[in-house]
């Protein structure tokens, strides 16, 4: 069975201070990768998507950058946290690239900057 | 851009009792759209997919897609208190990058 593993679960940060959030995916080889950003009371929004190990793909410019460093790993970071980056992050997962594909998402990591 | 609207916002539910959740679209274009929920500081559990126009049941989990009155909706038949968790509508228009979602309804399961 596929799993998907966040981590950290949450996480307390200064504005200005670093960030790296990651996601395993176990089970399932080449899988497509998505980082997924709400805000408190706002709608997911996509942030990022990769198909393969080194390639990903902004959808929505937050001064964040990820990456794709092995096959079953994606990375979420930036250098300086900005207070409008609190939120809840999810990463998930599909098999394929069509529009029947369905994301599976894990369970999310809890940024607050302070 | 596809918009997603979600009602009602809040809902409050005897066990039991059926629990109705609406999603309305902008246009036809989408592809097809699910379901999900997200219990409380937890990620998201695909609930249903649907496709084409009618009914698809996912065991006590419904959705009724009509793309001409550009509308789906989820049934939950028999909810019990561990179902109370935001409700999510979400539409796909091509890729399974084009995921766009609505802001949720929030149903609460009174025992």
């Amino acid at each position: 069975a596929q799993t998907i593993h966040q981590w950290p679960v949450a996480e307390i940060k200064a504005v200005g201070s670093p960030l790296s959030l990651g996601c395993t995916i176990k089970g399932k080889s080449s899988p497509n990768l998505y980082w997924y950003w709400q805000a408190t009371g706002g709608t997911l929004q996509q942030l990022f998507y990769s198909i393969t190990v080194g390639q990903v793909e902004s959808v929505v410019q937050l001064n964040l950058s990820a990456s794709r460093p092995k096959d079953d790993q994606f990375i979420l970071s930036t250098e300086k946290l900005l207070l409008s980056h609190s939120g809840f992050y999810l990463c998930a997962w599909s098999l394929g690239w069509g529009p029947a594909e369905t994301l599976y998402f894990g369970s999310g990591t809890r940024l607050t900057v302070l | 851009q596809q918009k997603v609207q979600q009602s009602p916002e809040s809902l409050t539910v005897s066990e039991g009792a059926m629990a109705s959740l609406n999603c309305t679209f902008s246009d036809g274009t989408s592809d097809n759209f699910r379901w999900y929920r997200q219990h409380s500081g937890k990620g998201l559990e695909v609930l249903v997919s649907i496709f084409s126009d009618g009914e698809k049941e996912e065991g006590r989990f419904t959705a009724h897609l009509n793309r001409a009155s550009l509308h789906v909706s989820l049934h939950i038949r028999e909810p019990q208190p561990s179902d109370s968790a935001v409700y999510l509508c979400a539409m796909n228009t091509g890729g399974a990058d084009r995921l766009t979602f609505g802001k949720g309804t929030q149903l609460i399961i009174q025992p």
